[in-house]
């Protein structure tokens, strides 16, 4: 029972260097999101993809760049680094289905320190 | 835009006592979804309790009971009987009922069960 997986766990970048964060879910969802999680914050959305084929931009787009690669992967990219990205990412997809139990399920986590 | 509230940034309770979790939201929508998400030391995020719109009663699981009043946009957790593995940082987070929505989610309260 896989679920959401999310690679790396931890990563530790210099400022200016890229990165792709990879998520994958085996539960046939349709929606796909990238979180970013701050102390005091909550979990503010990066990007979403309600379907495979469709990518949209959610609180907090900026300095990020995303791929729905198929149904079952979602990857998060950072072109160029900043020390304000710091931060724990998160992975979660959905059924989103009408009508039907549409829960968020999350990847692991990724924590992403930037220096 | 959807907004939700979390005004309690840390919470205490005794071991054995009742505690009430405070989530509140701002919608326009008539229907949409309600979820109540524990995060423990460990980062993952598990759905705790969920709740339609559409539907009066008031879920329950377990020890794990939610106050929904629709009019005031409130959407409470009381814990009941706190265990030691109850500390964790509880999120509030809101879903319209639409397809590939976005969730929101409120910025957390921290409750620590004291033995």
């Amino acid at each position: 029972n896989a679920g959401v997986t999310q690679t790396p766990k931890f990563q530790v970048l210099k400022t200016g260097q890229s990165m792709t964060l990879q998520c994958a879910q085996d539960m046939n969802h349709n929606s796909m999101y990238w979180y970013r999680q701050d102390p005091g914050m909550g979990l503010r959305l990066i990007y979403y993809s309600a379907s495979e084929g469709t990518t949209d931009k959610g609180e907090v787009p900026n300095g990020y760049n995303v791929s729905r690669l198929n149904k079952r992967e979602f990857s998060l990219r950072l072109e160029s680094a900043a020390p304000s990205q710091t931060s724990v990412y998160f992975c979660a997809s959905s059924l989103s289905k009408q009508g039907m139990n549409t829960e968020a399920f999350f990847g692991q986590g990724t924590r992403l320190t930037v220096v | 835009a959807q907004t939700v509230t979390q005004s309690q940034p840390e919470m205490s309770v005794q071991e054995a006592e009742t505690v009430t979790l405070s989530c509140t939201y701002d919608t326009s929508e008539n229907n949409y979804y309600l979820f109540w998400y524990k995060q423990p030391p460990s980062r993952q995020m598990i759905l705790v309790i969920r709740q339609e719109a559409y539907k009066q009663q008031n879920a329950t699981e377990n020890r794990f009971s939610v106050n929904f009043q629709k009019a005031a946009k409130s959407f409470s957790l009381k814990i009941s009987d706190s265990q030691l593995g109850d500390t964790a940082m509880y999120f509030c987070a809101f879903m319209r009922s639409n397809t590939g929505n976005q969730f929101y989610f409120g910025t957390g309260t921290s409750l620590t069960v004291i033995p």
